[in-house]
């Protein structure tokens, strides 16, 4: 099964208006961390927010906030007020036992390509 | 800028031959990973070091192996180049000493990457 799954492969949304980002995960591992990146034509890997699975409230980072709905192991990502400049590519990506400590391997969904028009 | 820094940007080599991809990590973070973004793969895990050490293995070739200097850096190196070993090779590096599991401290920032054609 898919550890993680991003069901949009492309999005349209126009200018200032806000879009969802959808994200499901499959984990066993009561500890765990939620993250998404977006990646620009350039290539780059930015953050943009961190969701731990401890974590009470959801996430906001900006125009960013991740909708953490852990009984349904999902966690999507809004963004408010599209820009031009958000148009990228978006990935979930989730880390598991993290309790274990050193850091471990971060596993990505297949990416959404979202697209801000005027 | 993440903080992770990776050389060189861009390297276009022949198949069959060897390369080595560098990665600097966040200052004070002791885990580097290794990712390989590919069109017919997607972003693939390759291998972490954590403080010098192998911690884990993910999809990595024989042909590939990395270590971790006492410096903390990192070398990748591809050998026996073969087409479809192009990509997008990012290094990311997290966790600081003493950082509690499940806080903000697990980030993983992302270098800006090496693309690498096989031609």
């Amino acid at each position: 099964a898919q550890k993680i799954t991003q069901t949009q492969p492309g999005m349209f949304v126009q200018e200032k208006e806000a879009v969802t980002l959808d994200c499901t995960y499959d984990t066993s591992d009561p500890s765990y961390g939620l993250f998404w990146y977006k990646q620009p034509s350039s290539g780059e890997m930015i953050f943009l927010i961190y969701q731990g699975s401890y974590d009470q409230q959801n996430a906001t980072e900006g125009r960013y906030s991740l909708n953490f709905q852990k009984a349904r192991k999902s966690a999507n990502l809004v963004i408010s007020a599209s820009q031009l400049g958000d148009s990228a590519m978006y990935f979930c990506a989730m880390r598991e036992g993290l309790l274990t400590g050193g850091g471990n391997k971060l596993t990505f969904g297949t990416g959404t390509q979202l697209k801000v028009e005027l | 800028d993440s903080g992770v820094t990776q050389t060189p940007k861009h390297l276009i080599t022949a198949t069959g031959q060897r390369v080595t991809l560098r990665c600097s990590p966040r200052s004070g973070d002791l885990s580097v990973y290794w990712y390989q973004q590919s069109l017919d793969q997607g972003l693939q895990f390759l291998i972490q070091y954590y403080n010098g050490e192998e911690r884990a293995k993910g999809n990595i070739l024989e042909r590939f192996s990395a270590q971790q200097f006492p410096d903390l850096h990192s070398e990748l190196n591809l050998s026996s180049l073969e087409l479809g070993d192009s990509a997008l090779y990012f290094c990311a590096s997290s966790v600081k000493p003493g950082s509690p599991g499940g806080s903000s401290n697990t980030e993983a920032f992302f270098g800006q990457g090496t693309r690498l054609t096989v031609v």
